[in-house]
């Protein structure tokens, strides 16, 4: 079946660095990648969608400058997390779209960022 | 703003089947209704998706009336390890008419002995 990882499965970073999180495609091309945040006990909210080539779209809210995406191939995407501060600390997860099953979304495992 | 909505939480007993409803009267005229499971610290699990009417898999059944408003997954014989959040997964269509993917607000299941 469709895996994807994410990578690192948890982080701690202090306030004001940046932190990369990864998200891949393992075994199926993703021409369409989706970023979402999760603080606890929440439901999960999109922050941005990320087509293959080209600039994210972001969602209302979302600072674009704040959290960098990029799609750079069909198998990879990451998500920079800029000056972090501790009420960025939260649950992080992508999910990829097949190019071939275009109604399923799969998801990743999550990353857990922690801003001290 | 289109919303989503599910009941916050539902106890059930093992061997009980358990249905879980999701409202969703803004959904986009040609997207499809999707229901997670996810586990506390893990990402969403994918349990069944459908259009309309009914869908059955190994798991689950996913029942759609004819407006598409709702959703009600359904969950037969539930044991201890069923215990989880349930998220319903739409797109809707906002006022502006932009489509928005959109999770609902998730159903806290507890199966007790």
């Amino acid at each position: 079946g469709a895996v994807v990882s994410q990578h690192p499965s948890w982080v701690i970073c202090k306030s004001g660095t940046s932190v990369k999180i990864e998200c891949r495609s393992l075994d199926f091309q993703a021409t369409t990648m989706f970023w979402y945040r999760q603080f606890p006990k929440q439901s999960l909210m999109l922050m941005a969608t990320s087509n293959e080539g080209s600039k994210a779209t972001y969602e209302q809210g979302v600072e674009k400058d704040k959290f960098l995406i990029n799609h750079a191939s069909l198998t990879l995407s990451t998500l920079t997390v800029t000056s972090a501060h501790p009420e960025d600390s939260s649950f992080y997860i992508c999910s990829a779209r097949d190019v071939q099953v275009t109604n399923e979304q799969y998801f990743g495992p999550g990353t857990r960022l922690t801003v001290t | 703003l289109a919303k989503t909505t599910q009941p916050i939480s539902m106890d059930s007993y093992e061997g009980q089947e358990v249905n879980i409803t999701c409202s969703h009267n803004n959904i986009a005229t040609n997207d499809y209704i999707t229901w997670y499971q996810q586990f506390p610290s893990q990402g969403p699990r994918f349990i069944i998706q459908g259009y309309k009417t009914k869908v059955t898999n190994e798991v689950a059944s996913l029942f759609i009336p004819a407006d598409r408003k709702s959703s009600t997954l359904s969950l037969p014989r539930v044991s201890l390890s069923d215990t989880a959040v349930y998220y319903c997964l739409v797109a809707s269509r906002e006022d502006t008419g932009r489509r928005a993917l959109t999770f609902g607000s998730g159903t806290r299941l507890q199966v007790q002995p």
